[in-house]
């Protein structure tokens, strides 16, 4: 089982910062890894897939980058309703497997 | 719009059993990949089953792998998870989710989820 592990844990930041998510795993995922958002009493939402495309509706504020083993998520100036849990996920084999999430809060 | 909404969770008992059931509408069902997603209350998310379009191609998590099936009625628009044998550790949030696109893997589209709680 592919491993991903997420940091930091938790991000204290402001509006209008810029914000840096990493999620490394523990082998190559290729291009295969995308990030959700969560909100309390929500569902996940997906925000980037296969690395660096947006999903439907995606602001451009966010995105996505890296290979192989090391991916990174930006939000380049972020918003009050920003501040949320941020969830990597590989599907480059069965189980496809999750990061335990950062917390990115104000 | 694509709605998804789940059901069936409650209260069982360990070794008891449940059926939830997810309600697709707002898309063409048949030609979308579907998974179950569970998380664990102020937990994380783990991938429990996923099912191709036709039925034709199954994946469970080890972790459920004999006590669980998932199913689809492509004719009803409707997807499936039989859960037996359940145990305290699948006390979980229970969400479906639509595939962003042919086997993509990915969870485009997820329902509000419905809560099960395994306890005596």
């Amino acid at each position: 089982e592919i491993v991903l592990t997420q940091s930091p844990a938790t991000l204290s930041l402001s509006p209008g910062e810029r914000a840096t998510l990493s999620c490394r795993a523990s082998q190559s995922v290729r291009s295969y890894l995308a990030w959700y958002q969560q909100k309390p009493g929500q569902a996940p939402r997906l925000l980037i897939y296969d690395t660096s495309n947006r999903a439907t509706d995606i602001p451009a504020r966010f995105s996505g980058s890296g290979s192989g083993t090391d991916f990174t998520l930006t939000i380049s100036s972020l918003e009050p309703e920003d501040f949320a849990v941020y969830y990597c996920q590989q599907r480059s084999n069965w189980p496809y497997t999750f990061g335990q999430g950062t917390k990115l809060e104000i | 719009q694509v709605q998804l909404v789940e059901s069936g969770g409650g209260l069982v008992k360990p070794g008891g059993s449940l059926r939830l059931s997810c309600a697709a509408s707002g898309f063409t069902f048949s030609d979308y990949y579907m998974s179950w997603i569970r998380q664990a209350p102020r937990k994380g998310l783990e991938w429990v089953s996923y099912i191709s379009h036709t039925g034709g191609t199954i994946y469970y998590a080890d972790s459920v792998k004999g006590r669980f099936t998932i199913s689809r009625d492509n004719a009803k628009n409707s997807l499936y998870l039989q859960m037996n044998s359940l145990r305290a550790e699948d006390t979980a949030v229970y969400y479906c989710a639509r595939d962003l696109h042919g086997s993509s893997g990915y969870g485009d589209n997820w329902g509000q989820g419905t809560l099960v709680t395994v306890s005596s």
